[in-house]
């Protein structure tokens, strides 16, 4: 099946510092990734639409200047957490569909996630 | 608003014993719902998945949901549970708003006991 990767799969930073973190669609074009954010025990909430090429859609409520978003390419998106502070520390999940287009029946395919710990 | 219901927050069974996760959506159009499973250390995995025909779907695993639209439900159920089934298990269904959204729900954390 498709695969996602996620580059780190945990990081630990000092407050104030910018943290990025990659997702990959390993074998597959995305034009479009999703990234998540999920709290200990809690479910995952949609942060951001990453398209490629555009800007990304940010979901109410979420800080587009804390949470920069670039898709560069058919295969990378990225999310930078800029001047990271402890409330920041959570589990990022990206995830990416399997076709080019949009379409609520698209199988979308997760990333591991990556770890934030902000001290 | 768009929303989905998990309203069980961990669920323990035994081994060999039969399951059922409930979930419930609140959604106006026809929605395309998902079951997904999320281990420690790993991404969530897509089990099942209902668009529409058979509201009955069989997923991997073992696994197979109903579909109930009079009832905005769309349980996940098991004949016979693993000990390697234990882990977190998330309802979603997806929006048609112009793009492609997934809503989750809060999750039901399932406890295999042998």
């Amino acid at each position: 099946g498709a695969v996602v990767s996620q580059h780190p799969s945990w990081v630990i930073c000092k407050s104030g510092t910018s943290v990025k973190i990659e997702c990959r669609s390993l074998d597959f074009q995305a034009t479009t990734m999703f990234w998540y954010r999920q709290f200990p025990k809690q479910s995952l909430m949609l942060m951001a639409t990453s398209n490629e090429g555009s800007k990304a859609t940010y979901e109410q409520g979420v800080e587009k200047d804390k949470f920069l978003i670039n898709h560069a390419s058919l295969t990378l998106s990225t999310l930078t957490v800029t001047s990271a502070h402890p409330e920041d520390s959570s589990f990022y999940i990206c995830s990416a569909p399997l076709s080019s287009g949009i379409s609520s029946t698209d199988t979308q395919y997760f990333g591991p996630g990556t770890r934030l710990t902000v001290l | 608003a768009q929303s989905v219901t998990q309203p069980d927050i961990h669920i323990t069974v035994s081994e060999g014993a039969s399951l059922e996760l409930r979930c419930n959506y609140s959604y106006g159009a026809t929605p395309y719902l998902f079951w997904y499973v999320q281990s420690p250390g790993q991404g969530l995995q897509l089990l099942l998945k209902y668009f529409s025909g058979d509201t009955l779907v069989q997923g991997i695993k073992g696994f197979e949901a109903e579909f109930k639209r009079s009832q905005s439900s769309f349980n996940l159920r098991k004949p016979s549970v693993h000990w390697s089934d234990a882990a977190e298990y998330f309802c979603a269904v997806a929006l048609n708003t112009g793009g492609f959204k997934t809503i989750f729900g809060a999750g039901t954390r399932l406890f295999v006991k042998a």
